[in-house]
């Protein structure tokens, strides 16, 4: 299966500690999406690198978040000093910029994690 | 302030029938449109889109309507069958200031097909 996958599926972790999530997209997808999905809401844009370029950032993304895609491939998010309402699901979808249905974004199974 | 509203938390349809999903939006600017759909503990699949400048667009059971006069569109899924039960997102994309095409989600509705 070439799907996007990520890595954990869920992470538990008590509040102050840090946490990182790894996204491996699409293999020949260049455009890769983090979002933030929480009980009750669809998913909401965190950020978005366009090979290894971080293009776009949302309001979302405190101080304490921090994504990287070092070569173009897969990307991680990491967030510090984690904090109860951090608690959501985070999804990762990937797209390729030069095709026709480029607005098309596939997405991974997520990472659930849960701070106590 | 939500750009993109789905009304309806739950519908509920029996099998073979029609369900109509709705989906309202504010943003005119939007110029693409997509449907998703949720299974429990998976992420969202994608279903169908429309070009804003497209009025339909039809594949096998799935049709999406868009009305833009009224800043509107509806997924239409006939017949209905139960592994179609699952959440519903509606979802707009903008290619436009500094946005490139990430995706503004409605908040679902959960579809329930019954036998």
């Amino acid at each position: 299966d070439t799907g996007v996958s990520q890595d954990p599926r869920h992470k538990i972790t008590k509040r102050g500690q840090n946490v990182t999530f790894r996204c491996d997209p699409i293999s020949e997808h260049n455009r890769l999406y983090w979002y933030r999905q929480t009980l009750g809401q669809g998913p909401e844009f965190l950020t978005y690198f366009q090979n290894e370029a971080q293009l776009e950032k949302s309001r979302l993304l405190s101080d304490r978040f921090s994504a990287e895609r070092p070569k173009g491939s897969f990307s991680t998010l990491e967030i510090q000093r984690t904090e109860q309402g951090d608690s959501a699901m985070y999804l990762c979808a990937s797209s390729l910029s030069l095709a026709v249905n480029s607005y098309e974004q596939y997405f991974g199974p997520g990472t659930r994690l849960t701070v106590t | 302030d939500q750009q993109v509203k789905q009304n309806s938390p739950s519908l509920s349809v029996q099998e073979g029938r029609i369900s109509i999903l709705n989906c309202d939006y504010t943003n005119s600017m939007f110029d693409y449109f997509l449907w998703y759909k949720k299974y429990p503990a998976e992420g969202p699949t994608f279903l169908i889109s429309i070009s804003s400048i497209k009025d339909k667009n039809e594949d096998g059971r799935f049709t999406v309507f868009l009305n833009k006069s009224a800043k509107h569109l509806s997924l239409h899924i006939v017949p209905s069958q139960p592994g179609d039960s699952a959440v519903y997102f509606c979802a707009a994309s903008l290619n436009y200031g500094g946005s490139q095409g990430n995706l503004i989600f409605g908040k679902g509705t959960k579809l329930s097909v019954k036998p």
